[in-house]
């Protein structure tokens, strides 16, 4: 069964740190997203990638295709990233496949 | 609009009951997603549009789920015959075109089945 896994599953952070969650992946993908869900909200794309690395204000996001792992970073964290934080991966075809993802609670 | 609506945002169905949910995509979307997220689990995939054309629709849990996109742009996910394992959150989301594209999410319907 192709399996996407998240880590950790429950992060708590002061203010100001450095924040790093981690996808690994069963086998090789077309492309993985990261995404961002808030609450009773709804989701935001942060990122698509299928190799090297991006960056968008504090959040980066790398991948190694090698080693089937990716990793969000978060530079200078904040409360307002409290959020549930999801990887999902496409090995072909139309479906994504989502991780049960990591929730960070941001502390002033 | 300028993202994903869906509408209602939230049901309240009893067993047995028929239940039509709504998604507007990003106007000029081509494609169009549905995905069930159940307490505390990523979503997971029902089923996809690229405009009317339902290319892809394996993750139906049963034949008791039907989505339409008859016009290749407001799309409508039914559930017959509700069960409370329907009890979930359904999402839509849509992209610029094919999954190769960016997906912008709505914020979802929470159906409860009692």
């Amino acid at each position: 069964k192709n399996e996407v896994e998240q880590s950790p599953q429950n992060l708590t952070a002061q203010e100001g740190e450095f924040i790093t969650i981690n996808c690994s992946y069963s086998v090789g993908i077309s492309a993985l997203h990261w995404l961002q869900q808030h609450p009773g909200g709804g989701i935001v794309s942060l990122f698509m990638l299928s190799s090297g690395k991006k960056k968008h204000g504090r959040l980066i996001a790398t991948i190694n295709i090698q080693e089937k792992h990716s990793s969000l970073h978060i530079t200078a964290s904040h409360p307002r990233d409290s959020a549930v934080y999801i990887c999902a991966v496409r090995w072909g075809g139309n479906q994504f496949y989502f991780g049960t993802g990591t929730s960070l609670t941001v502390i002033p | 609009g300028a993202g994903v609506s869906q509408s209602p945002r939230y049901k309240v169905a009893k067993r047995g009951q028929d239940v039509a949910l709504r998604c507007d995509p990003i106007s000029g979307h081509v494609s169009l997603f549905w995905y069930q997220q159940a307490l505390g689990q990523g979503p997971e995939f029902l089923t996809y549009f690229q405009n009317e054309a339902q290319l892809d629709k394996s993750g139906l849990p049963s034949d008791r789920f039907f989505a339409e996109r008859p016009e290749g742009s407001v799309s409508t996910l039914k559930i017959q015959r509700t069960q409370q394992e329907d009890s979930a959150v359904y999402l839509c989301a849509s992209s610029l075109a094919g999954v190769q594209n960016i997906q912008y999410f709505g914020a979802g319907t929470r159906l409860s089945v009692l």
